[in-house]
C-alpha cells in the first residue's frame, strides 16, 4: 500500500527559527513535491524534486528551501520562519516514465504555526 | 497568476441529483488533468483523471470532461452521495510539475 508520511501533524515554531519539514515515500516514487494549502487559494506549489539531488522552484518559492539527499525523503526548510508562513504544508510524490500516471500520493500534512 | 482555476468556491446539492465542478486552465502546455477529493485533516485522495487526447473519462458515478478548445474541464457526480461532501481540487500537469486549483468546497444535503 502507498504512503507518504510528514514528520509532524502540528509544529508550532517562533518567528526568526529554524524550521525542517520531512517526508518519505515508500514507493520508490522519482517526483517530489511540497505545496501549502491556505483558504481561497488552494494548493500553491513550493517546491518539487524531479530526482535524487534535482529541484526546482513552484509557484511561492521566497522563504523557502528543500533538500533531496536520497530518494525517499524531500525536506521543506524555512531559513527563518515569519508569520506569513503558518499554513499548511502538504508533500506528495508520484512516478515518472511512461506507463504511469500521473497521480500524486499525498502525506496528511503539517498544520505550521508561525507565533 | 493562477493557471488553474475554480472559480466556484462552494456548491450545495441535493442527494441524489447531479454535482458539476468546473475548472480552467490558462496553460496550454498543461496534458493531464486530475481531480482530487479532501476531507479536513487530511491530504488530498486522487480521484479521476484525463488525458488530453481524449474528452471524456467515467469511472462509476464520476465522469470528468475535457474541452480544450476552452480550456476548461468539468466533474460530474451522479448521483451525488452525502459522502461526497468534501473539497474538490482541480489540478493539470505539464511534463514534471502539477498546479492545483483553489478548491471547491461541495455540500451534499441529505
Amino acid at each position: 500500500d502507498v504512503k507518504v508520511t510528514q514528520s509532524s501533524r502540528y509544529l508550532v515554531k517562533r518567528t526568526g527559527e529554524k524550521v525542517f519539514l520531512e517526508c518519505v515515500q515508500d514507493m520508490d516514487h522519482e517526483n517530489m513535491f511540497w505545496y501549502r494549502q491556505d483558504p481561497g487559494l488552494g494548493l500553491r506549489l513550493i517546491y518539487f524534486s524531479y530526482d535524487v539531488k534535482m529541484k526546482e522552484k513552484g509557484d511561492i518559492p521566497e522563504g523557502y528551501s528543500v533538500s533531496r539527499e536520497k530518494k525517499e525523503r524531500f525536506s521543506l526548510i524555512l531559513e527563518s520562519a515569519s508569520t506569513n508562513q503558518t499554513s499548511m504544508y502538504l508533500c506528495a510524490s508520484r512516478a515518472q516514465g511512461r506507463g504511469h500516471s500521473y497521480e500524486q500520493y499525498f502525506g496528511p500534512g503539517t498544520r505550521l504555526t508561525v507565533t | 497568476d493562477q493557471q488553474v482555476k475554480q472559480n466556484s468556491p462552494s456548491l450545495s446539492v441535493q442527494e441524489g441529483r447531479i454535482s458539476i465542478l468546473n475548472c480552467d486552465y490558462t496553460n496550454s502546455m498543461f496534458d493531464y488533468f486530475l481531480w482530487y477529493k479532501k476531507y479536513p485533516a487530511e491530504g488530498p485522495t486522487f480521484l479521476i483523471s484525463i488525458s488530453s487526447i481524449k474528452d471524456k473519462n467515467e469511472d462509476g458515478r464520476f465522469t470528468v470532461f475535457l474541452n480544450k478548445s476552452a480550456k476548461h474541464l468539468s466533474l460530474h457526480i451522479v448521483p451525488s452521495q452525502p459522502g461526497d461532501s468534501a473539497v474538490y481540487f482541480c489540478a493539470a500537469s505539464a511534463r514534471r510539475d502539477m498546479r492545483f486549483g483553489a478548491g471547491t468546497r461541495l455540500t451534499v444535503k441529505p
